[in-house]
């Protein structure tokens, strides 16, 4: 049972370049998340997709692009990535939408330091 | 408890004793509660949730207490063992209103260490 994967697992960007980091679920799914997780913050929320062809801001999502790729997989992109997006960045999945109380379900996460 | 800090509260134990973590959440109108459990270098892992409407719950050696008067979320370990040690964080989340989702909030957690 693989659930949440993340790729890639570290990664070291200068200021101003881009990247992509993708998340695949297997647990058939509909709804899927991106946070990020900063030392004395809690996990805040960037994008979410509550279902397949739908995308929505969170808390923080300025500075990122998101693609719902398919029910599967949910990306997130950086496009000119600022030393202030240095963080672990965890995505996750839910059975059924944001407002219905179902547990969210993460994957380890992608380290990302950016220079 | 947990509080908002860049030191995270601590709790060290024995083995085979009971652990209790601790959360105050804020959000009066929050409907749904979920306790995670966080090891160095992985993702959270879900312990155990709970509705409002219910005060207590119980899993495989973990029980979630809500106290929805003083707005308190306890989470106990039976039992504790080596593998327990870890950050435990609880979430809260709010009924869609004022955002067009039911916003997760989340805690900065409680570092618990338990010694053999």
């Amino acid at each position: 049972n693989a659930g949440v994967t993340q790729t890639p697992k570290f990664q070291v960007l200068k200021t101003g370049q881009s990247m992509t980091l993708q998340c695949a679920q297997d647990m058939n799914h509909n709804s899927m998340y991106w946070y990020r997780q900063d030392p004395g913050m809690g996990l805040r929320l960037i994008y979410y997709s509550a279902s397949e062809g739908t995308t929505d801001k969170g808390e923080v999502p300025n500075g990122y692009n998101v693609s719902r790729l398919n029910k599967r997989e949910f990306s997130l992109r950086l496009e000119s990535a600022a030393p202030s997006q240095t963080s672990v960045y965890f995505c996750a999945s839910s059975i059924r939408d944001p407002n219905s109380n179902q547990p969210q379900h993460f994957g380890d996460g992608t380290r990302l330091s950016i220079l | 408890g947990e509080s908002v800090g860049l030191h995270l509260p601590t709790l060290s134990v024995q083995e085979g004793d009971n652990s209790i973590i601790n959360c105050a959440y804020s959000n009066s109108a929050s409907d749904y509660f979920i306790w995670y459990k966080q090891e160095s270098g992985k993702g959270p892992q879900f312990i155990i949730d709970i509705r409002s409407n219910m005060d207590k719950r119980q899993g495989q050696r973990v029980t979630v207490l809500l106290n929805k008067t003083v707005k308190h979320l306890s989470l106990q370990i039976a039992a504790t063992q080596p593998g327990d040690s870890a950050v435990y964080f609880c979430a809260e989340k709010s009924r869609a209103g004022g955002t067009s989702y039911g916003k997760l909030t989340f805690g900065q957690g409680t570092i618990l260490t338990v010694h053999p």
